[in-house]
């Protein structure tokens, strides 16, 4: 059974440093993983999607790799803003039970403080 | 471009009544998937419609149903419900086939069962 974890539960950083947040999960059989963002009480943003053939994807200040065979990915996020508080979530699209279905992990809970 | 629309934002229930969720997808999308998010957690999958069948489904009891119409809109509907589902119902639309099309989110509707 395909998990997702994601490490730190919370951050907190002053405004302008280069954070890391972590994600793996237990089974390579995956067709993408998904970094999203979430306001509280609001939806989820889509910030990137990574193909599992592919190693890494970047958009703007954010960079996101994948190493499949051993079930990581992190997103980068340089010079962080204020504005980037918020909780990350990791998912991935689970290929152990046919396409279609998204796994989740709990999220990393960011502040960054101004 | 209108994104995913979801109604309506927030419910009351009270345990034993019914209710129905609404989600209109992104344009050109025509998968929609259903997810629970309790609070401080990932969302889970409920179930997904594609062609106005439901694709694949998460491990939800009965109670969950849904409906995909034509235009790819969908509904889901919860019956005698439960203390339990209170939480916030997110729907994500996609676009099935090699696309690697990213979810998109609704900013959901808050259920309180009462």
């Amino acid at each position: 059974k395909q998990e997702v974890t994601q490490i730190p539960a919370a951050l907190s950083v002053p405004e302008g440093e280069n954070l890391v947040l972590n994600c793996s999960f237990t089974d390579s059989a995956i067709y993408n993983l998904q970094w999203f963002r979430q306001d509280p009480g609001k939806g989820l943003t889509s910030l990137l999607l990574i193909q599992s053939s592919q190693r890494e994807q970047t958009s703007g200040r954010l960079n996101a790799s994948l190493d499949k065979s051993s079930g990581r990915s992190t997103l980068y996020i340089a010079a962080s803003q204020p504005g980037d508080s918020a909780t990350y979530l990791c998912a991935v699209e689970d290929g152990t039970s046919g396409t279609y279905k998204y796994i989740f992990g709990t999220g990393t809970r960011l502040k960054v403080l101004a | 471009d209108a994104g995913v629309t979801q109604s309506p934002t927030h419910l009351i229930k009270t345990r034993g009544q019914q209710v129905t969720l609404r989600c209109s997808p992104k344009s050109g999308h025509d998968t929609v998937s259903w997810y629970q998010q309790a609070l401080g957690q990932g969302p889970q999958f409920i179930f997904q419609y594609y062609e106005e069948e439901e694709r694949q489904r998460g491990n939800f009891p009965d109670r969950f149903s849904g409906h995909q119409f034509p235009n790819y809109s969908s509904e889901l509907n919860v019956n005698a419900l439960l203390l339990g589902d209170s939480a916030l119902y997110l729907c994500a639309s996609t676009l099935s086939g090699p696309y690697n099309s990213p979810l998109h989110f609704g900013n959901g509707t808050r259920l309180t069962v009462t």
